[in-house]
């Protein structure tokens, strides 16, 4: 079956370390976003690639970084720079363009930093 | 930059009633608009998407949404609800001229037996 993985379900880590969250899509898709989900405020867009080796930042992607040197990877690398890293983590993929394609969402990885 | 905004951010209401899910949305070009169901600890499911045509669209599990033009509003209704509705809808549009998605904050229906 078709969709999205993101591994690990839930991630821990100590205050100060990078941590890689990771998203894989068998969809055929050439777009690709992350989101962070904070309780109450939805979803904020943290980076989205429309093709591959290419990537664009969203509305808050102070603190992360990502890659995509696969068509069907787009990891996510949280940094110690991120002041509030604690949050549900969402990866999502589409078809760009101008047609009315939604998107799939992955099943998330909840990241907890003490 | 568009934005979303859902009303209610929690809508109480006992099984077999009625609901309707506020969302409105700010844009000056035509736009896409979508609602997304998410369980808990879960990512999120699409529920029904407007793209153009009949204003009226239907969805999975009995949801059905109403696409107001005039009003910029895109409400889900649903004519009753059952216990396993819980969960958290999140409404998104998605314009003409952009890849990305705008999303609400989201409205937590809890549905009491």
């Amino acid at each position: 079956d078709g969709g999205i993985t993101q591994s690990p379900k839930y991630l821990f880590r100590k205050e100060g370390q990078n941590v890689t969250l990771s998203c894989e899509q068998n969809l055929n898709h050439d777009a690709m976003y992350w989101y962070r989900q904070d309780p109450g405020q939805g979803l904020r867009l943290i980076y989205y690639s429309q093709i591959v080796n290419d990537f664009q930042k969203g509305d808050i992607a102070e603190g992360y970084s990502v890659s995509r040197e696969k068509k069907e990877s787009f990891p996510l690398t949280v940094t110690s720079a991120q002041k509030n890293p604690t949050a549900f983590y969402l990866c999502a993929s589409s078809i760009p363009g101008r047609d009315a394609y939604e998107q799939y969402f992955g099943p998330g990885t909840r990241l907890t930093v003490t | 930059a568009q934005s979303v905004t859902q009303l209610d951010s929690q809508v109480p209401v006992f099984e077999e009633a009625p609901v309707e899910l506020r969302c409105n949305y700010s844009s000056s070009v035509s736009v896409y608009l979508f609602w997304y169901v998410q369980y808990p600890n879960q990512g999120l499911q699409l529920l029904l998407k407007y793209l153009s045509g009949s204003t009226l669209v239907k969805g999975i599990n009995g949801f059905e949404a109403e696409f107001n033009k005039s009003q910029t509003s895109f409400h889900l209704r649903k004519p009753s609800v059952h216990i396993s509705d819980t969960a958290e809808y999140f409404c998104a549009v998605r314009g003409y001229n952009f890849n990305k998605f705008y999303f609400g904050s989201g409205t937590k229906l809890n549905v009491k037996p």
